[in-house]
């Protein structure tokens, strides 16, 4: 079975500064997508960024990037140059390439605290 | 501007009552989902559907049923089976099919939370 984990359940980081998450994840499947979403006090689900397992090339939105680690199955998402506004709850999650319902796999989220 | 609509945004249920959470999309998106959100659970597929008058059950569809009689609308009936209905409902749609490979991202509406009297 797919699981999604994501290990740090608070994060603090101090404005302009980097702060990383982390989010491991459990498959048999080879090709599949990653994601992260960001969800603020309003609870809106906002994608940040994606992966897709068959690139190498770790994918990149502005000042969001992640560190995608296929063989140890790790997925991390950098905020850099951190603003007030990125203080919310970030879920990652894993879909199947090509599957039949497009389910997404949510972890457990990351809440962020973004210190002035 | 195109997007998913949910209501109410609050709902309280009575003991032994049924209850509908709305869902309404304007993207012209086939595939529609329905989750829950529970603390420090992330959020857990209930029901989701593919087409207009199919739907197929998610990991937790018990106490729960939908209906898909059009594109745009996707409810929720929370039944008095569900015990424990206390939750954040999200709502989501996305393009599906072949066609519509890569993957295309899910976009969710602004939730339902639903409360127990």
């Amino acid at each position: 079975a797919q699981t999604v984990t994501q290990s740090q359940p608070e994060m603090s980081v101090q404005e302009a500064e980097t702060v990383t998450l982390s989010c491991t994840y459990d498959t048999s499947e080879s090709d599949y997508y990653l994601f992260w979403y960001k969800q603020p006090p309003s609870r809106q689900m906002i994608l940040v960024i994606r992966q897709e397992a068959y690139k190498q090339q770790n994918a990149t939105e502005n000042r969001f990037s992640v560190n995608f680690q296929k063989a140890a199955k790790s997925f991390s998402l950098k905020i850099s140059d951190s603003q007030l506004g990125d203080a919310a709850m970030y879920f990652c999650a894993y879909t199947i390439y090509g599957g039949a319902t497009n389910k997404l796999i949510f972890g457990t989220g990351t809440l962020l605290a973004v210190q002035p | 501007d195109g997007g998913i609509t949910q209501s109410p945004k609050y709902l309280f249920r009575k003991e032994g009552q049924n209850v509908t959470l709305s869902c309404e999309q304007n993207l012209n998106h086939d595939a529609m989902y329905w989750y829950r959100q529970d603390p420090g659970q992330g959020l857990r597929l209930i029901y989701y559907s593919q087409i207009v008058n199919d739907f197929q059950k998610g990991d937790i569809a018990e106490g729960y049923s939908v209906s898909r009689e059009k594109k745009e609308s996707f409810p929720l009936t929370v039944t008095s089976a569900q015990k424990n209905p206390t939750a954040f409902y999200l709502c989501a749609s996305s393009i599906w099919g072949r066609s519509a490979l890569p993957h295309q991202p899910q976009h969710f509406g602004d939730g339902t939370r639903l409360s127990i009297l």
